[in-house]
């Protein structure tokens, strides 16, 4: 069964930039994963960050972008700020109406 | 103002079949632009995609758990359900609906109900 990879923390200093990755167990992740990134703060619902590679919803602050390098998805983080610590987590879509999340990555703005 | 809202048990016991209602708002499922997806995530742990229900009544399922899944949905009441048989102590965790929605190429998870805290428990 593909395991959808992603760091499980990461520390990032305020103003700071950090990239999150997202990658696939066996084979690479692509624009037709549609890879879409939530953004989950302590005890909440998720909040949709990125979709479809790179589209952001409205209301997403523009220093959150997403991205394809090579063979993984990725979430950068520019100008880092405190209310930024929280959990992220990619989805990828398999095909057949499936899609699987990440194991989340637990980023600290220190 | 769309919203998605869980109801369901609390606690349920070893064996038993839990059974979760999510109940929408400000969309109809019969959008062919929409769907609802569940997602679960136990206490300290990763989210999980589980099932979705497409506006067609399409169905899918988690490759792991697709055995012990069925989803459903009610167009009339807005609602979509999820029923889970067979629970173990590991499946207690939050369960979350979202709606998918497809804007151009692919759905996404855009709106998120706060999701129900199912315990599985003798």
């Amino acid at each position: 069964q593909t395991v959808v990879t992603q760091e499980p923390s990461f520390s990032v200093s305020p103003g700071g930039t950090v990239t999150l990755t997202c990658g696939l167990s066996s084979g690479s992740v692509s624009t037709n994963h549609y890879p879409s990134w939530y953004q989950q703060m302590p005890g909440q619902a998720p909040r949709t960050l990125i979709y479809s590679t790179e589209i952001r919803p409205s209301g997403v602050p523009d220093r959150f972008s997403g991205s394809i390098v090579g063979n993984i998805a990725a979430l950068t983080i520019t100008g880092a700020q405190a209310d930024d610590e929280s959990d992220y987590y990619c989805v990828l879509y398999m095909g057949s109406g499936i899609w699987v999340f990440g194991g989340g990555t637990k980023l600290t703005v220190l | 103002q769309v919203t998605l809202k869980e109801s369901g048990p609390v606690l349920v016991k070893p064996t038993e079949t839990l059974t979760l209602t999510c109940t929408v708002s400000g969309f109809s499922l019969s959008n062919g632009r929409m769907g609802v997806s569940w997602i679960r995530q136990p206490p300290g742990k990763a989210l999980e995609w589980l099932a979705h229900i497409f506006s067609n009544d399409e169905k899918s399922y988690s490759t792991s758990l697709k055995t012990r899944l069925t989803i459903s949905k009610d167009t009339s009441k807005s609602q979509v359900v999820l029923t889970m048989i067979n629970m173990d102590p590991v499946d207690t965790a939050t369960y979350h609906c979202a709606r998918m929605f497809q804007p151009r190429y692919a759905y996404y998870m855009d709106v998120w109900g706060k999701g129900t805290t199912v315990t599985v428990s003798s």
